[in-house]
């Protein structure tokens, strides 16, 4: 079974809309993290926001925000007034306990276009 | 500027070759990973470091062989390679291993088998 389900392939969203990346997440642990990334054409992933398993609050950076629903294992990714340079791969990854260390797992990804 | 350094960004290489990969990370991270990334493919973890010493290697076939010779530095060694190992293969290192910790990856090197 999938431990991450990104189920948008791609995704267009119109300039300065918001728009909702899905992410569902697979684990028994109760200690485990959850990250988005974001990996533009030139192919570098870059972290955007992260999410603890213990958190309350959803985690903000900026026009990123993480709307964590824990009880329906949930991690969706909102970006606020998207901008042309949004355009991308969006990745949901998750961390949980494996053998002594937290072992990272990836989603398949989105692929997000942003329309002038 | 990433702090992770991946060279080189392209290798176009032949089945019979023998090359390796390097990326150096400059964040005074203790966990070093190496990532193949296919066309229409998840991320596939391959292996991971931890303070020079191997945590994790995911049943990839011995004609990769990593190599971590201080926590700064990790190679990936190539030879007989087949042609779906052609990919991009990334670099990341974190803090530590912990679960509240991301990573930071390289631009990753494109790699063909001819």
């Amino acid at each position: 079974a999938q431990k991450i389900t990104q189920t948008q392939p791609g995704m267009f969203v119109q300039e300065k809309e918001a728009v909702t990346l899905d992410c569902t997440y697979d684990t028994s642990d109760q200690s485990y993290g959850l990250f988005w990334y974001k990996q533009p054409s030139s192919g570098e992933m870059i972290f955007l926001i992260y999410q603890g398993s213990y958190d309350e609050q959803n985690a903000t950076e900026g026009r990123y925000s993480l709307n964590f629903q824990k009880a329906r294992k949930s991690a969706n990714l909102v970006i606020s007034a998207s901008q042309l340079g949004d355009s991308a791969m969006y990745f949901c990854a998750m961390r949980e306990a494996s053998g002594g260390s937290y072992i990272p797992t990836f989603g398949r990804g989105t692929s997000l276009i942003v329309h002038p | 500027e990433t702090g992770v350094t991946q060279t080189p960004r392209h290798l176009v290489m032949g089945m019979t070759n023998k090359k390796s990969l390097k990326c150096e990370q400059h964040l005074g991270h203790n966990a070093m990973y190496w990532y193949k990334q296919s066309a229409k493919k998840p991320l596939e973890l391959m292996f991971v470091y931890s303070l020079e010493e191997r945590v994790e290697n995911n049943s990839v076939p011995s004609r990769f062989s990593p190599e971590c010779p201080n926590s700064s530095h990790l190679f990936l060694h190539l030879h007989t390679l087949q042609p779906e190992d052609s990919a991009l293969y990334l670099c990341a290192s974190s803090e530590d291993r912990g679960p509240n910790q991301p990573q930071h990856f390289g631009d990753g090197t494109r790699l063909s088998i001819l």
